[in-house]
């Protein structure tokens, strides 16, 4: 089974601020790396799949990049609204598998 | 518009058997080449994917859990189903259905694109 390993997290931050959540799968998974947003209280959301393509509605201050191994999720100009936990997915093989997700707090 | 929409018991006896219900609206669960799947969230935890179902009736389980579930779809009510049994504390979670895009065929190396908005599950003695 492929294990996926997120840092930080948690962390806090300030609005306008730029974040970076890492992804880090035990082996190559190519780029079938998905991310999704969970609001307190809410479902997940799909954000961002196949590494970097952006699913429709989300704001582009949201970008993915990676490949292989190493994956990173990147929120420029934060804003209130994205005060959520943030969970990386792969689905290269079977079971599927998420990373243990990263909360992010406004300061 | 696609929606999915769990129901079932929010309280489940230790030992005993949880069955949940996920409801499908906008698509025919049946006829077209779609995955559809149960993910989980334990209290302070992450997800764990615990199965998906093909339309055509092929079944996968996370081997974690394999022993235990069973995932089965109900075309005549547009509906698919959780059933896991011997239910113990670490089964409480928050548990949603989910689904692929359907856009890759009969592949699973998907994303899931749409979410159910959740059942919380506590199971207790």
């Amino acid at each position: 089974d492929i294990q996926m390993t997120q840092s930080p997290s948690s962390l806090s931050t300030s609005v306008g601020d730029t974040v970076t959540i890492t992804c880090q799968a035990s082996r190559d998974i190519s780029n079938f790396l998905s991310w999704y947003q969970e609001r307190p209280g809410k479902a997940p959301k799909l954000l961002i799949y196949d590494v970097s393509k952006m699913e429709t509605g989300v704001p582009s201050r949201f970008s993915g990049s990676g490949s292989g191994t190493s994956f990173t999720l990147t929120i420029h100009s934060l804003q209130p609204e994205d005060v959520a936990t943030y969970h990386c997915q792969q689905y290269e093989s079977l079971p599927y598998s998420f990373g243990q997700g990263t909360k992010l707090e406004i300061k | 518009q696609l929606q999915l929409q769990e129901s079932g018991p929010g309280l489940v006896k230790v030992s005993e058997t949880l069955s949940l219900t996920c409801t499908v609206s906008g698509v025919s669960i049946s006829s077209s080449a779609y995955y559809w799947g149960w993910i989980r969230q334990p209290p302070g935890k992450g997800l764990e994917w615990i199965g998906s179902l093909y339309y055509s009736g092929g079944t996968y389980y996370n081997p974690s859990l394999k022993s235990r579930v069973t995932i089965s779809v109900d075309s005549s009510t547009n509906q698919f189903s959780l059933t896991l049994r011997s239910v113990t504390a670490a089964d409480t979670a928050v548990y949603y259905c989910a689904r692929l895009s359907g856009k890759l065929g009969d592949s699973y190396r998907d994303a899931f694109h749409f979410w159910g908005q959740g059942t919380r599950v506590t199971a207790s003695s």
